[in-house]
């Protein structure tokens, strides 16, 4: 069956400092990655999909950027963090044939 | 891009009642899905249901497509169904990708 991982759980970091997240998906092949962002008490807001190794799309401007180093890795990367990049930031993958997504738990992300 | 509605934002009910929870969206989908994201945040797939009626246990759903929307039934609501719900909408054709409403947040009192 497929899994996915999604670490650390909870993080905090201070302003200016590199972050990464990183997600992994087990038992499937070729999966659409995607990276949302939920702010508190909203609802989730994509800020990067992938739909292959080095294939990546963003859809919002904002501080942080995506990678792909290998077909079930999907990272969540900054240079440097700012107060705005708080929040909780999930991972989730889908099939090619794009039917049910499917979440990991979650990164808690305090910017201090 | 697609505009996605929940309503109602906050729904507060006594244990054993029932109860509907609403999703309108603005544009044909043929991908939609409910979730529950449970109090540490974790979101639980419910329902994978761009069309048609699906039941599991207390919780049924049903999307009318063509009016673009889909509704949640709760019954005998329980005081574990706390959390808030999740609608998210997408086209199978633009990577799979989704859009969320803004969620109804329930409260089940015992």
């Amino acid at each position: 069956s497929q899994t996915i991982h999604q670490w650390p759980a909870t993080l905090v970091q201070p302003v200016g400092s590199p972050l990464s997240l990183e997600c992994t998906v087990e038992g499937t092949s070729n999966p659409n990655l995607y990276w949302y962002r939920q702010a508190a008490g909203r609802g989730l807001q994509l800020l990067f999909y992938s739909v292959g190794i080095g294939q990546i799309s963003s859809e919002v401007p904002q501080n942080l950027s995506a990678s792909r180093p290998q077909d079930r890795q999907f990272i969540l990367s900054s240079k440097k963090l700012l107060l705005s990049d708080s929040g909780f930031y999930l991972c989730a993958w889908r099939g090619q044939l794009n039917t049910e997504a499917f979440f990991g738990q979650g990164t808690r992300l305090t910017v201090v | 891009g697609i505009q996605v509605e929940q309503s109602p934002p906050d729904l507060i009910l006594q244990e054993g009642a029932n109860s509907t929870l609403r999703c309108n969206f603005s544009d044909s989908v043929n991908n939609l899905q409910w979730f529950h994201q449970n109090p540490w945040g974790q979101l639980i797939n419910l329902f994978y249901i761009p069309s048609g009626t699906k039941q599991n246990g207390r919780l049924s759903a049903t999307t009318v497509a063509t009016e673009r929307y889909s509704l949640l039934y709760i019954s005998s609501s329980q005081t574990t169904d706390s959390g808030v719900y999740f609608c998210a909408v997408g086209s199978n054709t633009n990577a799979g990708k989704s859009t969320f409403g803004d969620g109804t947040t329930l409260t089940v009192k015992p």
